[in-house]
């Protein structure tokens, strides 16, 4: 079974930059994944951020990237707001279908 | 104005069924494949199960196949997930989503209706 690891949670000053990472529990994460990030604030359903690794869907605003760091995906939001205090989460597409992460709590304070 | 509205949630018993209904609007429904996705109470979404555009090629993650099945009809631009032999386990929030094309993603996410199962 295909486990997508998130960190839990995050803090990040108003400002600051903050870099949420999506990793594979065996192997690594490559743009044949599909990488997407999406973003969830409480009582809403899902918006989605990023797609194809690193591409902004409509009206994203540009302090948020993806990227691939290493052996993983990475999102990074540079400039942090207030109003990005929510949920996000990533998704891999495996081949069989897609398969979402834990999830990231952030925190802006 | 892409537009989905998902129906049909319901509290149901253990072992019952619903039909979830996503009503679609504002894209060219036939051309695109779409997907149920699933999140329960204070959890992450869940993939459930994806239907091609013209509905000849179905998805589902191991947690549903068997008991649940997607299919649509083109000509109401609707979405349907029939779900059966309901486990408590099932209870969440329903969300039909429009894949984006060629992108192996998410596109936009309707509002979600609520299935509850409870005896």
């Amino acid at each position: 079974q295909t486990v997508v690891t998130q960190e839990p949670s995050f803090s990040v000053s108003p400002g600051g930059t903050v870099t949420i990472t999506c990793g594979l529990s065996s192997g690594s994460v490559s743009a044949n994944s599909h990488p997407s990030w999406y973003q969830q604030t409480p009582g809403q359903a899902p918006r989605t951020l990023i797609y194809n690794t690193n591409t902004r869907s409509s009206g994203v605003p540009d302090r948020f990237s993806g990227s691939i760091l290493g052996s993983k995906a990475a999102l990074t939001i540079t400039g942090a707001q207030a109003d990005d205090e929510c949920d996000y989460y990533c998704v891999l597409f495996v081949g069989s279908g897609w398969v979402f992460g834990g999830g990231t709590k952030l925190t802006v304070l | 104005e892409v537009q989905l509205v998902e129906s049909g949630g319901a509290l149901v018993q253990p072992g019952g069924s619903l039909r979830l209904s996503c009503s679609a609007s504002g894209f060219t429904f036939n051309n695109y494949f779409m997907h149920w996705v699933r999140q329960a109470p204070g959890k992450g979404p869940e993939y459930i199960s994806t239907i091609s555009s013209n509905g000849d090629t179905t998805l589902y993650a191991d947690s549903v196949r068997g008991r649940f099945t997607i299919f649509r009809d083109n000509s109401k631009n609707t979405l349907f997930l029939q779900v059966s032999s309901l486990r408590p386990e099932d209870t969440a929030m329903y969300y039909c989503v429009k894949d984006r094309s060629g992108t192996w993603s998410f596109d936009y996410w309707g509002q979600g209706t609520l299935v509850t199962v409870s005896s």
